[in-house]
């Protein structure tokens, strides 16, 4: 059974400019989450899609936003990029509610 | 931000001793905490998990502590090995979907 699929590894881009990430869960997975990991605040929950409807939010600018579609991949947008917003971009996926959540490799992404 | 947090941020422990990772939480109403560990370049890696219902879960050289009255939490992982270094992370789930909490990490140090 493959595992959470993040896509791409590593991204460098420039202040003001936007990103689309990639995640495709584990086969069956209906839920996906998204996470920032940065060194300073640790791992923050950006949001989670299930079933193609947002589901939770975290504390995050409106800048950052996802979708889901049918087939349960998820897609994360971040606008207007920031020099903060350089990080490890996590997501997960979970079978059901109170599962353990499976994460990717992640995404690191670099604004400079 | 919401955190779940840790009293130690590093461990350095001697291969064949016994870890403990201690972690604290806030919310009473948490009803489900997993233990992670995560190493360099990789994704956060489940290890156990625990159920408000549950005091004490035991896996392959871990075992995870709940103590609901004072909001504690522990991962003992038993004859510890140079492959056991990582960060260690506990998360929790307040019964929010998908959504975790997670706690600052810990870092573990095994020496040979």
């Amino acid at each position: 059974k493959a595992g959470v699929t993040q896509t791409p590894r590593y991204l460098i881009k420039t202040r003001g400019q936007q990103v689309t990430l990639s995640c495709s869960p584990i086969s069956g997975h209906r839920s996906v989450s998204w996470y920032q990991q940065t060194p300073g605040q640790g791992l923050q929950f950006l949001f989670e899609y299930f079933s193609e409807t947002q589901r939770n939010k975290g504390n995050f600018p409106g800048r950052f936003s996802g979708r889901q579609f049918s087939n349960s991949r998820s897609e994360m947008n971040v606008s207007t990029l920031e020099l903060g917003d350089s990080a490890l971009y996590l997501c997960a996926s979970n079978s059901a509610m109170n599962t353990e959540a499976f994460f990717g490799q992640g995404t690191r992404l670099t604004v400079v | 931000g919401e955190s779940v947090g840790l009293h130690l941020p590093t461990l350095s422990v001697q291969e064949g001793d016994n870890s403990i990772i201690n972690c604290a939480y806030s919310n009473s109403a948490s009803d489900y905490f997993i233990w992670y560990k995560q190493e360099s370049g990789k994704g956060p890696q489940f290890i156990i998990d625990i159920r408000s219902n549950m005091d004490k879960r035991q896996g392959q050289r871990v075992t995870v502590l709940l103590n609901k009255t004072v909001k504690h939490l522990s991962l003992q992982i038993a004859a510890t090995q140079p492959g056991d270094s990582a960060v260690y992370f506990c998360a929790e789930n307040r019964g929010q979907g998908g959504k975790l909490i997670f706690g600052q990490g810990t870092e573990l140090s095994v020496k040979p």
